[in-house]
């Protein structure tokens, strides 16, 4: 049973635009959520995180954005760059569990 | 999907002793598999990476005799904790790509508390 899902497994978006990667969720006791960047060949590294008490978070381009009651979380990149190219996990956590999601593949083209 | 098997899920042992965790990619052939470490509601800290028949790279501040990794086949990667004190008690995680541009599949995670 795939508690984090990230049902889209590639976005592609152009240079300057905004990218939303979508991240959905089943087990109500999540109270804290990540997403991490992951470059080819490297391990993944974190982006940004929420708390569930929290429905928006923000950092420079990045914003996340947590609706609770829809069980669905979304990272915000604008304006994209190309260096934004990656692939991004979203990941959620209660208790010492952490839960990833299987990645979404962020292009940005110029 | 490719599945990452990790064992065990949780385990408890006595201060000075060492723990096995092991990384298995049960459908493909896991050229890379990473290692981390995670405490509650911090984010995931990346310990080391492993790539079959060579040393694992360590980040810095890891401790490589303590954190002994290895990566011995395409489908198989340990991590053994030696000589456990309490303050490794931490949740780790594998994961793993079978091939540069790949995504990354993780296993489920191990909890360990050292008493």
């Amino acid at each position: 049973d795939q508690q984090v899902k990230q049902n889209s497994p590639s976005l592609s978006v152009q240079e300057g635009r905004i990218s939303i990667l979508n991240c959905d969720y089943t087990n109500s006791m999540f109270d804290y959520f990540l997403w991490y960047k992951k470059y080819p060949a490297e391990g993944p590294t974190f982006l940004i995180s929420i708390s569930s008490i929290k429905d928006k978070n923000e950092d420079g381009r990045f914003t996340v954005f947590l609706n609770k009651s829809a069980k669905h979380l979304s990272l915000h990149i604008v304006p994209s760059q190309p260096g934004d190219s990656a692939v991004y996990f979203c990941a959620a956590t209660y208790t010492d569990k952490l839960i990833f999601g299987t990645g979404t593949r962020l292009q940005v083209f110029p | 999907g490719a599945v990452v098997s990790q064992h065990p899920s949780r385990v408890i042992c006595k201060s000075g002793t060492s723990v096995k965790i092991e990384c298995r990619s049960l459908d493909f052939q896991a050229t890379t598999m990473f290692w981390y470490r995670q405490f509650p509601k911090q984010s995931l800290m990346l310990m080391a990476t492993s790539n079959e028949g060579s040393k694992a790279t360590y980040e810095q501040g890891v401790e490589k005799d303590k954190f002994l990794i290895n990566h011995a086949s395409l489908t198989l990667s340990t991590l053994t904790v030696t000589s456990a004190h309490p303050e490794d008690s931490s949740f780790y995680i594998c994961s793993a790509s079978y091939s540069y541009n790949e995504k990354l599949f993780f296993g489920s995670g191990t909890q360990l508390s050292v008493l």
